[in-house]
């Protein structure tokens, strides 16, 4: 079957790094994003992956290691609306149009 | 700039009801969503739909049905209503990356 894990929550200060990291394992594989989700709302898209390596988009940065089926969000300069749940997850199968399945989420908890 | 649009945003069912959550999107994406989202806990996906006119079971598919109307709607039918099926459901399409609805909060009473 699929699987994600990733840490349930983690805490951090204001201005701090924070990484999450996501382990997979899938019967195939087509790319590892990331989402934002905060309170009452909807997931909202952060990075993809579909190679090995960093991809960096402002504060935020995801790695994507293929033979250790591993990934993390990198998370600079907190800020405290920064504090929100974060997803990883994994297109299982082939091409772009195979199942999307979300790992349980991060809970991020930016202090001051 | 719709994105993906989900109805109804609330809703509250008595047992034994059925009701469809419809869901559209203007991002030309093959592949369609849902998922439900029960408090302190991730997405799970109830089914999915790679092209038009093709629809598979997700992990939760039991209490539901879909149909992929064509390429820009996807919509979700309970048929009987129970209790455990209150939860927030959400609809999403991709290609890269997955857009979401803003979610339907549902509750079965």
């Amino acid at each position: 079957g699929q699987s994600l894990e990733q840490p349930s929550e983690v805490t951090a200060v204001e201005g701090a790094i924070v990484q999450i990291n996501c382990t997979y394992q899938t019967s195939g594989f087509y790319g590892l994003s990331w989402y934002q989700q905060h309170d009452g709302g909807a997931p909202t898209f952060l990075s993809y992956n579909a190679l090995d390596g960093l991809e960096e988009t402002g504060r935020f940065s995801s790695f994507l290691s293929r033979s250790d089926s591993y990934g993390y969000l990198l998370l600079q300069e907190l800020q405290m609306k920064d504090s929100a749940s974060y997803f990883c997850a994994v297109r299982d199968g082939s091409g772009n149009t195979g199942k999307l399945i979300f790992g349980q989420g991060t809970t991020l908890q930016v202090k001051p | 700039n719709a994105g993906v649009t989900q109805t109804p945003k609330f809703q509250v069912l008595k047992t034994g009801q059925s009701m469809t959550l419809q869901c559209a999107q203007d991002m030309n994406h093959n592949s369609m969503y849902w998922y439900r989202q029960d408090p302190g806990m991730g997405l799970r996906l109830i089914y999915y739909s790679a092209s038009e006119g093709t629809t598979d079971k997700g992990e939760v598919p039991n209490g539901y049905n879909v149909s992929r109307l064509n390429k820009r709607e996807f919509s979700l039918r309970l048929e009987s209503a129970a209790p455990s099926q209150t939860s927030v459901y959400f609809c999403a399409s991709s290609d890269r990356a997955a857009f979401f609805g803003q979610g339907t909060r549902l509750t079965v009473v």
